[in-house]
């Protein structure tokens, strides 16, 4: 199974400030038709997780463009711009390039 | 709007099985594949299967293929997920969420099933 591996972040971030939290997967995500098979999501306390991006950089519908993905094939960056409030909770990257789905650890962003 | 309810919290004896549905809305069922996924308690997420409600092809995870069992009643637009031999290592929230197949994410979520596997 593809091992995913998420970062911690230095808790709490600034309103206003920025914040990247990183994922590295055991195995490239990158299929044969170009595109990264790199999932977040986002959970809030208490709620379901929310589809933040796929494709590793496409944002869902609905997601504000202070959300950013990027990355190689093994390497991934979720990039917060400007944090707020709501966005406290829970991080998690998801590998879909192959079966059997593994999910990251998650990361907690708490704001201050 | 899509939404995806799920059946209520359940408290169940080790050894015993459980059945969930997942009831969706606001779209057409056979359209989209219908996720599992379990969430231990402060844990992360892990992928149990999926099934496609068209077809009633199912996928699932290796380590969940002897204890989940997963269907769809098309007339009803639900699926269901039934859980057996439970201990509490099952003791966690399921949860249904919608699968876009081509883009393979998951982009409705239901609000999770609380099972507590308790004597």
């Amino acid at each position: 199974d593809i091992v995913m591996t998420q970062g911690v972040l230095p808790n709490p971030v600034p309103s206003g400030e920025s914040a990247s939290i990183t994922c590295r997967s055991s195995k490239s995500l990158v299929y044969k038709d170009g595109k990264t098979y790199l999932n977040w999501f986002l959970q809030r306390p208490g709620q379901s997780p929310q589809l933040l991006t796929y494709w590793m950089s496409t944002r869902a519908s609905g997601v504000s463009d202070r959300f950013s993905g990027s990355g190689s094939g093994t390497y991934f960056t979720l990039k917060i711009s400007r944090v707020r409030a709501e966005d406290a909770g829970v991080y998690y990257c998801q590998q879909v390039r192959e079966y059997p789905l593994t999910f990251g650890s998650g990361t907690k962003l708490e704001i201050k | 709007q899509v939404k995806l309810l799920q059946s209520g919290a359940a408290l169940v004896k080790p050894g015993d099985s459980v059945k969930m549905s997942c009831k969706a809305s606001g779209y057409t069922f056979t359209d989209y594949i219908i996720h599992w996924v379990k969430q231990s308690h402060g844990k992360s997420l892990e992928w149990i299967g999926y099934i496609n409600p068209y077809s009633g092809g199912t996928n699932y995870n290796e380590k969940f293929k002897s204890k989940a069992t997963l269907t769809v009643d098309k007339s009803s637009s639900t699926a269901y997920m039934e859980f057996s031999r439970l201990t509490s290592e099952d003791s966690a929230i399921y949860y249904c969420a919608r699968g876009v197949l081509r883009i393979i994410a998951f982009d409705y979520w239901g609000q999770g099933v609380m099972v507590t596997v308790s004597s």
